[in-house]
């Protein structure tokens, strides 16, 4: 079955910090992969997203991800956190040919100390 | 463009009642979704649709929840009789290809 994996479930940073965030998913095949934040009282929202070609992809508010295949992984990063990333994030991966399946991860909370 | 709508925004009721959740998903998009949110499971799927058709529903709790789309414009989510377990976030989201645009939620308490 296809599964999702978020091994941080909390991140206590300081500002300017750097962050690393994990998603391991288990999937065989060719995936689409996908990086969301929900901010507090909010919807989630779209950080990121790999479907093809370069590994290192870069989103919104300075935000990137790897998608390293041999690791089934694709790490979210950020040089340096502010205060306004605290969120929750939320690791996402879409197989193609599923009918249109999205497996979530079980978020990571970021706590970002001014 | 204005996202996907979700209504009530917030729906307080009492055991045994009930409860409509409402959706507009952003138009040309043919597949919908609707997600439970909560502390304890995270996010859960409940039921998606493609072109109007339920796909999959193994993510429905039980059979108190049922969801429809009557047409490409517009789905329900209803809980009948509502439970105090019950209470969450629950999120509609549509997509064309990808990725999943996600409304606002409704903040559903059953006391």
């Amino acid at each position: 079955a296809q599964s999702v994996s978020q091994h941080n479930h909390h991140v206590i940073l300081s500002e300017a910090a750097s962050l690393e965030l994990g998603c391991n998913y288990s999937y065989g095949g060719t995936v689409n992969l996908f990086w969301y934040v929900q901010y507090p009282g909010q919807h989630l929202q779209l950080l990121l997203k790999y479907f093809s070609g370069d590994p290192l992809v870069k989103g919104i508010k300075g935000f990137e991800a790897e998608f390293i295949k041999s690791k089934f992984s694709f790490n979210l990063r950020k040089p340096s956190v502010q205060w306004s990333d605290t969120a929750e994030y939320f690791c996402a991966v879409s197989p193609p040919n599923t009918g249109n399946q999205f497996y979530f991860g079980t978020g990571t909370s970021l706590t970002v100390i001014p | 463009d204005a996202g996907v709508i979700q209504s009530p925004r917030h729906e307080v009721t009492e055991m045994g009642q009930e409860v409509t959740l409402r959706c507009k998903p952003i138009s040309g998009h043919n597949s919908l979704f609707w997600y439970r949110q909560t502390m304890m499971r995270g996010l859960e799927l409940l039921i998606y649709f493609n072109n109007n058709v339920p796909i999959d529903d193994s993510g429905m709790p039980e059979d108190r929840f049922s969801a429809k789309m009557p047409n490409a414009s517009f789905s329900t989510l209803k809980i009948q009789p509502s439970e105090p377990r019950d209470s969450a976030v629950y999120f509609c989201a549509s997509k064309a290809d990808s990725p999943l645009h996600f409304g606002n939620g409704t903040r559903l308490t059953v006391t």
